[in-house]
């Protein structure tokens, strides 16, 4: 396995359920990233990682709980969610989290693209 | 205002054309600016980073002016394959978090 992988590719679940999104990346990076994509939006950054810590929560409903066991690996635990919360979640993981211009270009997984009924 | 702003399109060209597309930013001291591509049901992946002096990749060209707080990006003698949505990035300064911020996408369309 190669780059960032994200499972799984596509959900489906009632506003009851309780699921879960998975992303791993075999890239050695230290931070890791949720975006959620929504039609004709721009990405809306939700949750950043840097060497496992939190550092970054852009004021994401407790709905949507991150977590992030090692740098290699990050969840997004989902519970309660509303319909308009169906999107492509995409993960992302860059070197590390500071600011440079090479340290912190994006890799993203291919999404999960998760449908609220 | 947005944070990042740019034209959703769709551009439509013909193959061979040059076309160009805009992009502004709102935070003067933004420090890092980019262009992502994103293909249909696809993730956005890195085209080229956008230097202060302008810088060339084939027939890509992307250029940044701070003063007007915009970038550009060029595409000579397009093709087919260049059809996608293509993303102005730009990262916030004060901040170790590598804080990107994304513009809404610009879609090309390239036809025969």
């Amino acid at each position: 396995e190669t780059g960032v992988t994200q499972t799984p590719r596509h959900l489906v679940m009632g506003m009851t359920n309780k699921k879960s999104l998975k992303c791993e990346q075999h890239l050695g990076h230290n931070a890791m990233y949720w975006y959620k994509q929504s039609a004709k939006k721009p990405l809306e950054l939700m949750f950043v990682y840097n060497f496992k810590e939190q550092t970054e929560n852009n004021s994401v409903p407790s709905r949507f709980s991150p977590e992030c066991p090692n740098s290699s690996h990050l969840f997004l635990h989902l519970h309660t969610l509303q319909p308009e919360d169906s999107a492509l979640y995409l993960c992302a993981s860059s070197q590390s989290g500071q600011i440079s211009s090479g340290a912190n270009v994006l890799t993203f997984g291919a999404g999960s693209r998760l449908t609220v009924l | 205002r947005k944070e990042v702003e740019q034209d959703p399109g769709p551009f439509n060209v013909p193959e061979g054309a040059t076309v160009a597309f805009n992009c502004t930013y709102s935070n003067s001291a933004s420090q890092s600016f980019f262009w992502y591509r994103q293909d249909c049901r696809k993730e956005p992946k890195l085209l080229m980073s956008v230097y202060s002096s302008g810088n060339e990749d084939g027939r890509f060209t992307a250029q940044l002016n701070r003063a007007s707080q915009y970038i550009s990006l060029l595409i000579r003698d397009s093709k087919l394959s260049d059809s996608a949505t293509y993303l102005c990035v730009v990262t916030l300064p004060a901040s170790n978090t590598g804080k990107l911020i994304f513009g809404q996408g610009t879609t090309l369309q390239v036809k025969p």
